[in-house]
């Protein structure tokens, strides 16, 4: 069947460096990608998404990079903060003729913040 | 904004009880999620509407699942008769229009014993 996979369970990094977080898709219908990110104890929260037609979007202090050929999607997080330290998911819809899809989601990458 | 409002937060029952959760969307959004969320399986989409019309309810794992939205305010999950396995994280998403992102609720830690 159809997954996200991420390449990394857990990513530690120092306070202040830049992080990136890496993720792998197998469908090539997929025409939307998100971004969320997990704090203990909470629901998913939205950070920042992009369309198929786009190769890169950027946010305050993200940006996500999307490389259709392999397949490949990517979040890095500027300046990293103890606050960025969470659980990050990437998820994906696939293309339809109407209606709202659910997401795929893949199984989540932890990022540590090192003080 | 309140953003989506889940209840409970925690719901402890025995193995073959009814479980009832329950979700209010964002206010104007016509399209609500069901997630499921567990370390092995991580989060899984189980049942979303549009307009209150269940749209794709291939995600719900057994019959003892059911959900339903009777207006665009609310929606319950259902889970009759509960088991252990059923022990997870659910999460009620809501979006505005399909290509727009979800917002999540925080979820209802449910544990069947």
């Amino acid at each position: 069947g159809e997954s996200v996979g991420l390449h990394l369970p857990t990513l530690s990094v120092q306070e202040g460096d830049n992080s990136i977080i890496n993720c792998a898709y197998s469908n090539s219908a997929s025409d939307y990608f998100i971004w969320y990110k997990q704090e203990s104890g909470k629901g998913p929260q939205f950070i920042i998404d992009i369309r198929s037609n786009m190769d890169k979007r950027q946010g305050q202090r993200v940006t996500v990079l999307l490389n259709k050929t392999v397949k490949h999607l990517s979040l890095q997080i500027a300046a990293t903060q103890p606050g960025d330290s969470a659980v990050y998911f990437c998820a994906k819809r696939e293309q339809s003729g109407g209606g709202a899809d659910g997401l795929t989601f893949g199984k989540g990458t932890h990022l540590i913040i090192q003080p | 904004d309140a953003g989506v409002i889940q209840s409970p937060r925690h719901e402890v029952t025995e193995m073959g009880q009814e479980v009832t959760l329950r979700c209010k969307p964002i206010s104007g959004h016509n399209s609500l999620f069901w997630y499921r969320q567990t370390m092995m399986r991580g989060l899984e989409l189980l049942i979303y509407f549009n307009n209150n019309v269940p749209i794709d309810d291939s995600g719900m794992p057994e019959d003892r699942f059911s959900a339903k939205m009777p207006n665009a305010s609310f929606s319950t999950l259902k889970i009759q008769p509960s088991e252990p396995r059923d022990s997870a994280v659910y999460f009620c998403a809501s979006s505005w229009d399909s290509r727009y992102e979800q917002y999540f609720g925080p979820g209802t830690r449910l544990t069947v014993t």
